[in-house]
């Protein structure tokens, strides 16, 4: 199985702050990585999907980079909406796993 | 619009079965992938497994093989995941979700099914 790992847990930002959240394979897998953002109570949501595209509907203050095995999440200027956990998932071979998630909390 | 609704929340003894629905409605239910996600309280995400309806293909994840069955009912636009011999470690809210076939990511959720397991 593809190990995702996404280091820090937990991350610290302000209202207007740039902020990446990184994201890594344990083997290569091409484009195959989507982003989604989990408010509490509330199912995730698919932000970017083939590393880079933005899913319909959402923000451009959003971003998403990376080949291969190592991956990066940007939001431009974060606003309090964006406070919520991120997760990475490969979907190159089943199963289609998640990293552990990163948690956005305010400053 | 695309909504997957799910059933409702769920109480079970150690050692039993439970069984999640989801049913879809707008779109094709034909044209895409159903997959099964959990979130166990405070815990990050799990893929568990998928259909593919239309070509009867599932695949799970390696720790749930032997215990889980998802399943779909064409007619009904609705699929199902079962889960065996539960343990009070598969305390968790269950997640259907569709899976395109433009490139597999899942793009609608379910609200969302709590299954508790409890003596």
């Amino acid at each position: 199985d593809i190990q995702m790992t996404q280091s820090p847990s937990s991350l610290s930002a302000s209202v207007g702050d740039r902020v990446t959240i990184p994201c890594r394979a344990s083997q290569n897998m091409s484009n195959y990585l989507n982003w989604y953002q989990q408010k509490v109570g509330k199912a995730p949501k698919l932000l970017i999907y083939a590393a880079s595209t933005l899913q319909s509907g959402v923000p451009s203050r959003f971003s998403g980079s990376g080949s291969g095995t190592d991956f990066t999440l940007t939001i431009s200027s974060l606003q309090p909406e964006d406070f919520a956990a991120y997760y990475c998932q490969q979907t190159y071979s089943p199963p289609f796993t998640f990293g552990q998630g990163t948690k956005l909390e305010i400053k | 619009q695309v909504q997957l609704v799910q059933s409702g929340a769920e109480v079970k003894k150690p050692g039993s079965s439970v069984k999640v629905s989801c049913k879809a409605s707008g779109g094709t239910f034909s044209s895409y992938s159903i997959t099964w996600v959990r979130q166990a309280p405070g815990q990050g995400l799990e893929w568990m497994g998928r259909i593919i309806p239309v070509l009867d293909i599932t695949n799970y994840a390696q720790r749930f093989q032997g215990r889980i069955t998802i399943t779909a009912d064409k007619s009904t636009s609705t699929a199902y995941m079962e889960l065996n011999s539960l343990r009070s470690e598969d305390t968790a809210l269950y997640y259907c979700a569709r899976e395109t076939l433009r490139f597999p990511s899942n793009d609608y959720w379910g609200q969302g099914t709590l299954v508790t397991v409890s003596s």
